[in-house]
Protein backbone atom coordinates (compact mmCIF):
# COMPACT_ATOMS: atom_id res chain seq x y z
CA UNK A 1 0.00 0.00 0.00
CA UNK A 2 2.74 2.25 -1.32
CA UNK A 3 1.90 5.94 -0.53
CA UNK A 4 3.59 8.45 -3.06
CA UNK A 5 5.74 6.42 -5.66
CA UNK A 6 8.11 7.36 -7.51
CA UNK A 7 9.56 5.98 -11.07
CA UNK A 8 12.22 5.46 -11.66
CA UNK A 9 13.71 4.93 -8.81
CA UNK A 10 17.36 5.08 -10.74
CA UNK A 11 17.68 6.74 -14.23
CA UNK A 12 20.33 8.42 -15.99
CA UNK A 13 20.69 10.69 -19.04
CA UNK A 14 23.23 11.98 -21.42
CA UNK A 15 24.43 15.77 -20.54
CA UNK A 16 21.55 17.86 -22.55
CA UNK A 17 19.14 15.10 -22.80
CA UNK A 18 15.66 16.44 -21.56
CA UNK A 19 14.27 13.46 -18.70
CA UNK A 20 11.16 13.59 -17.00
CA UNK A 21 10.50 12.00 -13.63
CA UNK A 22 7.31 11.47 -12.18
CA UNK A 23 5.25 11.02 -8.82
CA UNK A 24 2.04 9.34 -7.98
CA UNK A 25 0.18 9.19 -4.92
CA UNK A 26 -2.94 7.43 -3.38
CA UNK A 27 -3.33 9.70 -0.69
CA UNK A 28 -5.86 12.30 -2.19
CA UNK A 29 -3.62 14.95 -1.02
CA UNK A 30 -4.45 18.75 -2.60
CA UNK A 31 -0.42 19.60 -2.36
CA UNK A 32 2.45 18.11 -4.37
CA UNK A 33 5.83 19.07 -3.90
CA UNK A 34 9.35 18.44 -6.00
CA UNK A 35 12.70 18.85 -3.78
CA UNK A 36 16.59 18.15 -5.21
CA UNK A 37 18.98 16.76 -2.83
CA UNK A 38 22.32 16.67 -3.74
CA UNK A 39 24.97 14.58 -1.47
CA UNK A 40 25.37 15.48 2.05
CA UNK A 41 22.67 18.09 2.06
CA UNK A 42 19.36 19.12 2.75
CA UNK A 43 16.70 18.99 0.26
CA UNK A 44 16.07 22.07 -1.53
CA UNK A 45 12.27 22.35 -2.45
CA UNK A 46 11.93 23.96 -5.76
CA UNK A 47 7.96 23.86 -6.47
CA UNK A 48 4.95 22.69 -5.47
CA UNK A 49 1.18 22.14 -7.05
CA UNK A 50 -1.83 23.42 -4.54
CA UNK A 51 -4.12 21.51 -6.70
CA UNK A 52 -3.52 23.35 -10.00
CA UNK A 53 -2.09 26.37 -8.91
CA UNK A 54 1.39 26.08 -9.67
CA UNK A 55 4.50 27.42 -7.22
CA UNK A 56 8.20 28.07 -8.22
CA UNK A 57 10.16 28.68 -5.93
CA UNK A 58 12.84 32.48 -6.34
CA UNK A 59 15.91 30.08 -7.16
CA UNK A 60 14.66 27.45 -8.97
CA UNK A 61 16.24 27.37 -12.44
CA UNK A 62 14.02 27.76 -15.97
CA UNK A 63 15.66 24.19 -16.54
CA UNK A 64 13.14 23.11 -13.91
CA UNK A 65 9.76 22.59 -14.97
CA UNK A 66 6.51 20.78 -13.67
CA UNK A 67 3.38 19.11 -14.95
CA UNK A 68 0.27 18.12 -12.52
CA UNK A 69 -2.35 16.60 -15.13
CA UNK A 70 -4.94 15.41 -12.50
CA UNK A 71 -4.34 14.91 -8.26
CA UNK A 72 -2.78 11.99 -8.57
CA UNK A 73 0.07 12.42 -11.21
CA UNK A 74 2.75 15.19 -11.00
CA UNK A 75 5.85 15.39 -12.84
CA UNK A 76 9.17 17.09 -13.19
CA UNK A 77 10.41 17.80 -16.75
CA UNK A 78 14.30 18.61 -16.58
CA UNK A 79 14.95 20.51 -20.60
CA UNK A 80 18.64 20.10 -20.87
CA UNK A 81 20.16 18.56 -17.41
CA UNK A 82 24.09 19.62 -16.49
CA UNK A 83 25.95 17.71 -14.59
CA UNK A 84 24.89 19.72 -11.89
CA UNK A 85 21.62 18.61 -11.57
CA UNK A 86 22.45 15.06 -10.62
CA UNK A 87 21.06 14.60 -6.95
CA UNK A 88 18.26 12.58 -5.62
CA UNK A 89 14.95 13.94 -6.73
CA UNK A 90 11.80 13.84 -3.72
CA UNK A 91 8.85 14.05 -4.39
CA UNK A 92 5.63 14.61 -1.02
CA UNK A 93 2.60 15.45 -0.66
CA UNK A 94 0.72 16.99 1.84
CA UNK A 95 -3.26 17.38 2.42
CA UNK A 96 -2.99 20.92 3.03
CA UNK A 97 -0.22 23.76 3.02
CA UNK A 98 -1.22 24.56 6.78
CA UNK A 99 1.60 24.41 9.38
CA UNK A 100 0.14 20.92 10.95
CA UNK A 101 0.28 19.30 7.50
CA UNK A 102 2.92 16.36 7.71
CA UNK A 103 4.35 16.15 4.30
CA UNK A 104 5.12 12.24 3.40
CA UNK A 105 7.46 11.28 0.81
CA UNK A 106 8.57 9.23 -1.87
CA UNK A 107 11.23 6.73 -2.22
CA UNK A 108 13.04 9.27 -4.64
CA UNK A 109 14.68 9.31 -7.56
CA UNK A 110 18.32 9.16 -8.06
CA UNK A 111 19.55 10.92 -11.03
CA UNK A 112 22.93 10.32 -12.78
CA UNK A 113 23.88 12.77 -15.86
CA UNK A 114 26.72 11.24 -18.09
CA UNK B 1 18.91 33.12 7.79
CA UNK B 2 19.00 29.85 8.56
CA UNK B 3 16.32 28.99 10.30
CA UNK B 4 16.41 25.56 11.68
CA UNK B 5 20.39 24.26 13.09
CA UNK B 6 21.44 21.23 13.62
CA UNK B 7 24.81 21.23 15.41
CA UNK B 8 25.78 17.98 15.59
CA UNK B 9 26.99 16.69 12.04
CA UNK B 10 27.70 12.87 13.33
CA UNK B 11 26.82 11.10 16.48
CA UNK B 12 27.50 7.71 17.34
CA UNK B 13 25.49 5.56 19.93
CA UNK B 14 25.58 1.72 21.53
CA UNK B 15 22.71 -0.20 20.82
CA UNK B 16 20.28 -0.36 23.45
CA UNK B 17 20.68 3.20 24.73
CA UNK B 18 18.72 6.29 24.41
CA UNK B 19 20.14 9.49 22.09
CA UNK B 20 19.15 12.55 21.75
CA UNK B 21 19.72 14.59 18.38
CA UNK B 22 19.25 18.49 18.74
CA UNK B 23 17.65 21.22 16.99
CA UNK B 24 16.98 24.55 17.13
CA UNK B 25 14.36 26.26 15.29
CA UNK B 26 14.05 30.27 14.61
CA UNK B 27 10.80 31.92 13.29
CA UNK B 28 8.36 35.11 14.45
CA UNK B 29 5.09 33.29 13.37
CA UNK B 30 3.43 31.83 16.53
CA UNK B 31 1.64 29.43 14.51
CA UNK B 32 4.36 26.62 13.26
CA UNK B 33 5.36 22.66 13.51
CA UNK B 34 8.36 20.91 13.39
CA UNK B 35 9.08 17.55 11.85
CA UNK B 36 11.65 15.53 12.08
CA UNK B 37 12.12 12.97 9.43
CA UNK B 38 14.96 9.82 9.13
CA UNK B 39 16.85 9.11 5.36
CA UNK B 40 18.59 5.86 5.24
CA UNK B 41 20.87 5.33 2.96
CA UNK B 42 18.29 3.80 0.13
CA UNK B 43 17.10 7.65 -0.21
CA UNK B 44 13.59 8.18 1.43
CA UNK B 45 12.48 10.32 3.96
CA UNK B 46 10.52 8.54 6.43
CA UNK B 47 8.41 11.07 8.89
CA UNK B 48 9.02 10.35 12.24
CA UNK B 49 7.51 12.69 14.33
CA UNK B 50 5.58 16.30 14.45
CA UNK B 51 5.27 18.85 17.24
CA UNK B 52 2.80 21.53 16.97
CA UNK B 53 3.64 25.27 18.22
CA UNK B 54 0.36 25.10 20.36
CA UNK B 55 0.80 21.71 21.83
CA UNK B 56 1.04 21.71 25.49
CA UNK B 57 2.69 18.38 25.85
CA UNK B 58 5.90 16.35 23.91
CA UNK B 59 4.77 14.15 21.14
CA UNK B 60 5.58 10.66 21.22
CA UNK B 61 5.61 7.86 18.61
CA UNK B 62 6.76 4.41 19.78
CA UNK B 63 10.52 4.67 20.28
CA UNK B 64 10.77 8.26 19.59
CA UNK B 65 9.54 11.47 21.41
CA UNK B 66 10.64 14.74 21.01
CA UNK B 67 11.78 17.55 24.10
CA UNK B 68 9.60 20.45 23.20
CA UNK B 69 11.22 23.98 25.07
CA UNK B 70 9.36 26.34 23.14
CA UNK B 71 11.18 29.41 25.06
CA UNK B 72 14.51 27.91 23.98
CA UNK B 73 12.86 27.29 20.47
CA UNK B 74 14.52 23.61 20.70
CA UNK B 75 13.30 20.29 19.56
CA UNK B 76 15.13 17.84 19.98
CA UNK B 77 14.69 14.15 18.94
CA UNK B 78 14.80 11.13 21.62
CA UNK B 79 15.40 7.95 20.26
CA UNK B 80 15.14 5.74 23.15
CA UNK B 81 16.78 1.84 23.27
CA UNK B 82 18.47 2.08 19.38
CA UNK B 83 18.30 -0.45 17.06
CA UNK B 84 21.34 -1.28 14.50
CA UNK B 85 18.18 -0.30 11.87
CA UNK B 86 18.02 3.50 13.67
CA UNK B 87 21.47 4.33 11.52
CA UNK B 88 20.28 6.95 9.30
CA UNK B 89 20.61 10.34 8.40
CA UNK B 90 17.97 12.45 10.59
CA UNK B 91 16.66 15.94 9.66
CA UNK B 92 14.47 18.18 11.59
CA UNK B 93 11.85 20.43 9.59
CA UNK B 94 9.99 23.24 9.91
CA UNK B 95 6.94 24.91 8.44
CA UNK B 96 5.23 28.18 9.02
CA UNK B 97 1.65 28.82 8.82
CA UNK B 98 0.03 28.91 5.44
CA UNK B 99 3.40 28.37 4.03
CA UNK B 100 4.28 25.27 1.88
CA UNK B 101 7.30 25.18 2.54
CA UNK B 102 9.19 22.14 4.50
CA UNK B 103 12.21 24.14 5.87
CA UNK B 104 15.31 21.76 6.50
CA UNK B 105 18.22 21.48 8.69
CA UNK B 106 21.73 20.08 7.65
CA UNK B 107 21.15 17.08 9.00
CA UNK B 108 22.53 14.64 11.76
CA UNK B 109 24.42 11.38 10.27
CA UNK B 110 23.14 8.86 13.41
CA UNK B 111 25.23 5.28 13.44
CA UNK B 112 23.94 2.84 16.07
CA UNK B 113 26.91 0.46 17.17
CA UNK B 114 26.41 -3.05 18.04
Amino acid sequence: DAMVIQNPRYQVTQFGKPVTLSCSQTLNHNVMYWYQQKSSQAPKLLFHYYDKDFNNEADTPDNFQSRRPNTSFCFLDIRSPGLGDAAMYLCATSREQGSTDTQYFGPGTRLTVL
Amino acid sequence: AQKITQTQPGMFVQEKEAVTLDCTYDTSDPSYGLFWYKQPSSGEMIFLIYQGSYDQQNATEGRYSLNFQKARKSANLVISASQLGDSAMYFCAMREYQKGKLIFGQGTELSVKP
